[in-house]
Formats: C-alpha cells, structure tokens, sequence
C-alpha cells in the first residue's frame, strides 16, 4: 500500500485562490520531505526540501513567500501555493525519506494536479 | 539545480529487443543513482538505483554507472509493451537532495 499518502490530487480553482496541499508519511516517520513540481513532458523539479521542524530550504528560483511549506509535525508537510495563478498550475508530487533503512529512496505521494483557471 | 541530462526521445523499440538510456549528470559530487519509470499522469516508480561502478542486474533492467565519464544507463531487456513510459535518471547530492533529468519516453512497439 501507499506509504506516502497525498490529498488533494485534483485542484481546479479560479486565479487568486490559496491552495494548500498535504503530504502524509503512512508508516514511518519522516524528518526530510520533498516538494517537486512537473509541468507537463517535463522533468520534476525540485522546490524545497521541508525539514521537520524548521524552516523549509527552496531551490534557486523558487519565491518562498509565493510557496509556504510547513513541517510540524514528523509525519506531515504541507504546500500552500499563495495567490495563485494559471502559470502556477502544474504537477506537484511530494516526497519523503525513510531512514529507517533499506527500501526505496524515497517515496513518493501520488502528485496533484492544480489547474488555475 | 543540478544538471541531469537525458535524451528526450521517443525512443522506440521493437518487442522483445533491447532498449537503452542514458544519462549525464554535472555534479561530481553526486554519490547515487537512480531510474524511475513514470506513466503519464503519475508518479515516478524506481526500477534500479546504482551507487558503484559498473554493471548492476535486477532482472530485465541492468543499470550501469560510470563516475569517470560522469555517465549512467539502464538496458531493458526483452522490452514489453507494458515498459513503454517516461524513464527519469535521478542523482542524490549532499546525501539527502534528488535531482532528476527530463526523462526518455520509450514506446515498445508490439
């Protein structure tokens, strides 16, 4: 089953609205999680790196106030894109990392699709 | 970001033959490696990770790894129908970020 669980998969909004997504580690805790956007035939991009406890680390070029991302807890992160736009709609999958040992990497939510209208 | 370079594609294949991808990566930094295999409209799944030079076989995948050329592939062989996807080449760096190219779409032709 999914060991990553993240809701909403589908957005559809108008221009202007906050949205705000939510990534679960099921059965482990996870100090690191991840934030990638997709846009479409493109690769995943790496947003920020969402540590527990601490203030999220972004990639060069992404605007941190544009993206809040908050990590309070050892099994949940959340994206909240502020006042979006239609360039904003894309693919969003979060990631986290089991440290625990072994397995994967990492493991990924099931992604959601933000369309701004 | 970290560059991860990979041959958009399609690459296209027969049933049955064997299908190759390559990736570059900048960083000499990077310790590992991994590809994922991505549907359309889904998240990434790993096929293969490779962290030392050489060959490494998991079934039909065989990922090879070579840090002097900075260069990684994965050979899919027997290729299916159901191997047709978007193949991502993902790099870890500073042991805790991913970075991933823009992926090699791959039709395996029946």
């Amino acid at each position: 089953g999914a060991v990553v669980s993240q809701h909403p998969s589908r957005v559809i909004c108008k221009s202007g609205t906050s949205v705000k997504i939510e990534c679960r580690s099921l059965d482990f805790q996870a100090t690191t999680m991840f934030w990638y956007r997709q846009f479409p035939k493109q690769s995943l991009m790496l947003m920020a790196t969402s540590n527990e406890g601490s203030k999220a680390t972004y990639e060069q070029g992404v605007e941190k106030d544009k993206f809040l991302i908050n990590h309070a807890s050892l099994t949940l992160s959340t994206l909240t894109v502020t006042s979006a736009h239609p360039e904003d709609s894309s693919f969003y999958i979060c990631s986290a990392r089991d440290l625990s040992g072994g397995g994967q990497p990492q493991h990924f939510g099931d992604g959601t699709r933000l369309s701004i209208l | 970001q970290k560059e991860v370079e990979q041959n958009s594609g399609p690459l296209s294949v027969p049933e049955g033959a064997i299908a190759s991808l390559n990736c570059t990566y900048s960083d000499r930094g990077s310790q590992s490696f991994f590809w994922y295999r991505q549907y359309s409209g889904k998240s990434p799944e790993l096929i293969m990770s490779i962290y030392s030079n050489g060959d490494k076989e998991d079934g039909r995948f065989t990922a090879q790894l070579n840090k002097a050329s900075q260069y990684v592939s994965l050979l899919i062989r027997d290729s299916q129908p159901s191997d047709s996807a978007t193949y991502l080449c993902a790099a870890l760096y500073n042991f805790n970020k991913f970075y991933f190219g823009s992926g090699t779409k791959l039709n395996v032709k029946p």
